[in-house]
């Protein structure tokens, strides 16, 4: 059971333009996420995130947007630069207590050619 | 450079065996977590231990085991491992363990079980 769902395994664009990363989630209960940049041969390292109580959050060329109605959120960057290519998880938590566990999605592995 | 050292960074091993991964929080940090990432997935989450008690546990087999020291580090126990047990599990670490706070990741290690 797929909570965290990242659909596209692969995304290529151009350096200069807008890369948008989607993620989609099945459980009502979550209510902050994050999303990670992976490099390779190193861990995972967070990149910004998004409280529910929120739509828009933005760091610089980053922007996270949430729309809780479609269970849905996106990572925008613009503009994009060689440097963005890694793996993006998107991953969400919520409830309350113990069952705040980070869930994650599969990752999807941008490319941003020069 | 999160904080979070992992060790070792590759292990290679026969089914059957038992292999003991072992990660250091970063300074001041009291939650240590556990993820396995197998080819093609995401982090799924394994345990959650908060100042040497288990907070949470996640998709972890019985094979599988960890724990906390009083010194913060942890180590997760892997036994009786299977081809499927092949996979980069990674540490991260927190101050609190609320489940709304950026986790730190080690680079992880690479478990190849032959």
């Amino acid at each position: 059971d797929q909570q965290v769902k990242q659909n596209s395994p692969s995304l290529s664009v151009q350096e200069g333009r807008i890369s948008i990363l989607n993620c989609d989630y099945t459980n009502s209960m979550f209510d902050y996420f994050l999303w990670y940049k992976k490099y390779p041969a190193e861990g995972p390292t967070f990149l910004i995130s998004i409280s529910s109580i929120k739509d828009k959050n933005e760091d610089g060329r980053f922007t996270v947007f949430l729309n809780k109605s479609a269970k849905h959120l996106s990572l925008h960057i613009v503009p994009s630069q060689p440097g963005d290519s890694a793996v993006y998880f998107c991953a969400a938590t919520g409830g309350a207590g113990s069952a705040r566990q980070l869930t994650f999605g599969s990752g999807t592995q941008l490319t941003v050619l020069p | 450079d999160s904080g979070v050292t992992q060790t070792p960074k590759h292990l290679i091993t026969a089914t059957g065996q038992r292999v003991t991964l072992r990660c250091s929080p970063r300074s001041g940090d009291l939650s240590v977590y556990w993820y396995q990432q197998s080819l093609d997935q995401g982090l799924q989450f394994l345990i959650h231990y908060y100042n040497g008690e288990e907070r949470a546990k996640g998709n972890i087999l019985e094979r599988f085991s960890a724990q906390q020291f009083p010194d913060l580090h942890s180590e997760l126990n892997l036994s009786s491992l299977e081809l499927g047990d092949s996979a980069l599990y990674f540490c991260a670490s927190s101050k609190t363990g609320t489940g709304s706070e950026k986790l730190f990741f080690g680079s992880g290690t690479q478990l190849s079980v032959l």
